[in-house]
């Protein structure tokens, strides 16, 4: 059971490319989300998605897009990378809202330079 | 506007002493509340959860929250603390008055680093 698998684990961007972060569940969780942790910050909702073919935006979610074709994958992309989005990418997986708890993958650590 | 505050950036322990991680919110509706563990460089683990019910709710590795809906409190607690439990502690929560853009929404703490020293 591999639950939430985010890939790559580590990247080094360089300023204005693009990437794309993966994401995948296999526990046939509806709701899907992204956040980025920063020191001191904790975490802050990038983009979610309440089930295949709807996304909306969270709290932070400028310079990032979402899409979400299956249930399975929620894949974030970065459009022009910028230092200001060197971060630790998580997401996660909830059977619902409410009282379920959300389920994280491991992380994408991202540098810009 | 929902919110979650760790008053406390840093705690440390002896081991074997208890532990208390504080954790106060706020919502429009009613709270479910969560607190995650942290291990460096891994993801969130989930440790335990409260809906309703019993105020005291106990969850994986001998953690405990209890759920104090006057203060609008969550403090995560443990009687023996185990050098094994330093980690990042974060907790969350949900609104369940939230609806639209917002349902669903997790909104966590900035997290609490625990220290137990041998």
């Amino acid at each position: 059971n591999a639950g939430v698998t985010q890939t790559p684990k580590f990247q080094v961007l360089k300023t204005g490319q693009s990437m794309t972060l993966q994401c995948a569940q296999d526990m046939n969780h509806e709701y899907m989300s992204w956040y980025r942790q920063d020191p001191g910050m904790g975490l802050r909702l990038i983009h979610y998605s309440v089930g295949a073919g709807i996304t909306d935006q969270g709290e932070v979610p400028n310079g990032y897009n979402v899409s979400r074709s299956t249930t399975e994958d929620f894949p974030l992309r970065l459009l022009s990378a910028a230092p200001s989005q060197t971060s630790v990418y998580f997401c996660a997986s909830s059977y619902g809202t409410g009282g379920t708890e959300a389920f994280f993958g491991q992380g994408t650590r991202l540098t810009v330079v | 506007a929902q919110s979650v505050a760790q008053p406390e950036d840093q705690v440390n322990v002896a081991e074997g002493n208890p532990l208390t991680v504080k954790c106060t919110y706020s919502v429009s509706g009613n709270p479910y509340l969560f607190w995650y563990v942290q291990y460096p460089n891994r993801g969130l683990q989930f440790l335990l959860k409260y809906i309703t019910g019993d105020n005291l709710v106990k969850g994986s590795y001998g953690f405990e929250a209890e759920f104090n809906k006057s203060q609008t409190s969550f403090h995560l607690k443990k009687p023996s603390a185990l050098v094994s439990d330093s980690a990042l502690y974060f907790c969350a929560v949900r609104d369940n008055a939230d609806r639209g853009s917002t349902l669903g929404r997790l909104y966590f703490g900035r997290g609490t680093q625990l220290t137990v020293w041998p």
